[in-house]
């Protein structure tokens, strides 16, 4: 089925672990991006891209890192876990930035 | 900045009981307003986009309405299977989008 596939769904780490969540889409989409998802907070961008080998910073990008190697996936790496990062993760692309998105399932975060 | 707020927060409506989700919105050029249904567990489903104000979007029992500072999600009869969390998003000029806190809707049998 064509859609974003994110994995893996739950992950539990310690405090200064790191770890890669993976997103992946069937699309063709150029834009790419990550959101946290926090009670009381709406969606926060993290990264974006806009095509392969293009990145870009959102409103909260401190504590990640992107790459876009290939269109259709987008990989977001936690560098040294955080307690303040436990949250829900979502990956969304689309034709275009803005319009449109097309969000994967989640990854429940909880780091400890 | 560009900010955007949802009410009620919480709703809580019995089957069949009509009533509007609130999104008002202040933006540094407004090139759309989004709709997104969220179930428990998932991501957001994309609902509609809203380009100028008197434009409406229906789908189902949902119809979406968007004046120059707010947007309005009626739901008409609703059912069940409509509960979820309904987000309000726009996208201004700079292709930057900001979305809403959402709306927790529960429809009671």
């Amino acid at each position: 089925n064509a859609g974003v596939t994110q994995t893996p769904k739950f992950q539990v780490l310690k405090t200064g672990q790191s770890m890669t969540l993976q997103c992946a889409q069937d699309m063709n989409h150029e834009y790419m991006s990550w959101y946290r998802q926090d009670p009381g907070m709406g969606l926060r961008l993290i990264h974006y891209s806009v095509g392969a080998g293009i990145t870009d910073q959102g409103e909260v990008p401190n504590g990640y890192n992107v790459s876009r190697s290939t269109t259709e996936d987008f990989p977001l790496r936690l560098l040294s876990a955080a307690p303040s990062q436990t949250s829900v993760y979502f990956c969304a692309s689309s034709y275009e930035r803005g319009y449109g998105y097309t969000f994967g399932s989640g990854t429940r975060l909880t780091v400890v | 900045e560009d900010q955007v707020t949802q009410s009620p927060e919480a709703l809580r409506l019995q089957e069949g009981e009509s009533s509007s989700l609130n999104c008002s919105y202040t933006v540094s050029g407004l090139r759309g307003l989004f709709w997104y249904r969220q179930d428990p567990g998932k991501g957001p489903e994309f609902l509609f986009t809203l380009y100028s104000a008197g434009e409406e979007k229906e789908k189902e029992r949902l119809k979406a309405t968007l004046t120059k500072k707010e947007s309005f999600l009626h739901i008409t009869a609703p059912k069940p299977e409509d509960s979820a969390t309904y987000l309000c998003a726009v996208i201004n000029a700079g292709n930057m989008l900001t979305f809403g806190g959402g709306t927790r809707l529960m429809v009671k049998p």
